[in-house]
């Protein structure tokens, strides 16, 4: 099976920050990996699909970059709606697998 | 819109059977391979299960494989998936998701709870 290492495993930050989220897999998954933010009590939300392509309707302050093993998630400027998890995902193989996510809180 | 809606879960004893339902609506359901998806109470997220538009591809994690079996309606527009031999490691929000490019929607989530 194909492990996801995500770190940091929590990250503070402020409003307007820019940060960056890291997903690292345990072999070759090509460009198959995709971000989810999810918030306390709802289902995860689809940000980032295949490394670097936005979902419909998710705002551009939001990017993806990555191949092969190494892979990341910068938002460029935080709001206060982005406070939440985020997990990475492959989907090169099966099964499927998540990373344990990160989470992002308020400094 | 695309909607997933989740339902049948509930409280059931160890080693019992219980079958989810998913209704899918916004979307041709036919078209589409579909997946179930859990999360643990304040846990990661775990793939759970995948069927193929037409039923052909059916793949397993590997703590479910044996226990659980995924199935769909096409005419129906609904997903299933039957548990047994419940253990207490599948008490879970249980999430039906459809698959293009990963996962692109979810619904809510139905809660089992596997407890005596």
């Amino acid at each position: 099976d194909i492990q996801m290492t995500q770190s940091p495993s929590v990250l503070s930050a402020s409003v307007g920050d820019r940060v960056t989220l890291n997903c690292k897999a345990s072999q070759n998954i090509n460009k198959y990996l995709n971000w989810y933010q999810q918030k306390l009590g709802e289902a995860p939300k689809l940000l980032i699909y295949n490394t670097n392509n936005l979902q419909t309707g998710i705002p551009s302050r939001f990017s993806g970059s990555g191949s092969g093993t190494d892979f990341t998630l910068t938002i460029s400027s935080l709001q206060p709606e982005d406070f939440a998890t985020y997990f990475c995902f492959q989907h090169n193989s099966w099964p499927l697998t998540f990373g344990s996510g990160t989470k992002l809180e308020i400094k | 819109e695309v909607q997933l809606v989740e339902s049948g879960g509930g409280l059931v004893q160890p080693g019992r059977s219980l079958k989810l339902s998913c209704v899918a609506s916004g979307f041709t359901f036919s078209n589409y391979g579909m997946n179930w998806i859990r999360q643990a109470p304040g846990k990661g997220l775990e793939w759970v299960a995948y069927i193929s538009s037409g039923s052909s591809y059916i793949y397993y994690a590997e703590t479910v494989k044996g226990r659980f079996t995924i199935s769909r309606d096409n005419a129906k527009n609904t997903l299933y998936l039957q548990m047994t031999s419940l253990r207490s490691e599948d008490t879970a929000l249980y999430y039906c998701a459809r698959h293009n490019s990963g996962f692109d929607y979810w619904g809510q989530g139905v809660m089992v709870t596997v407890s005596s």
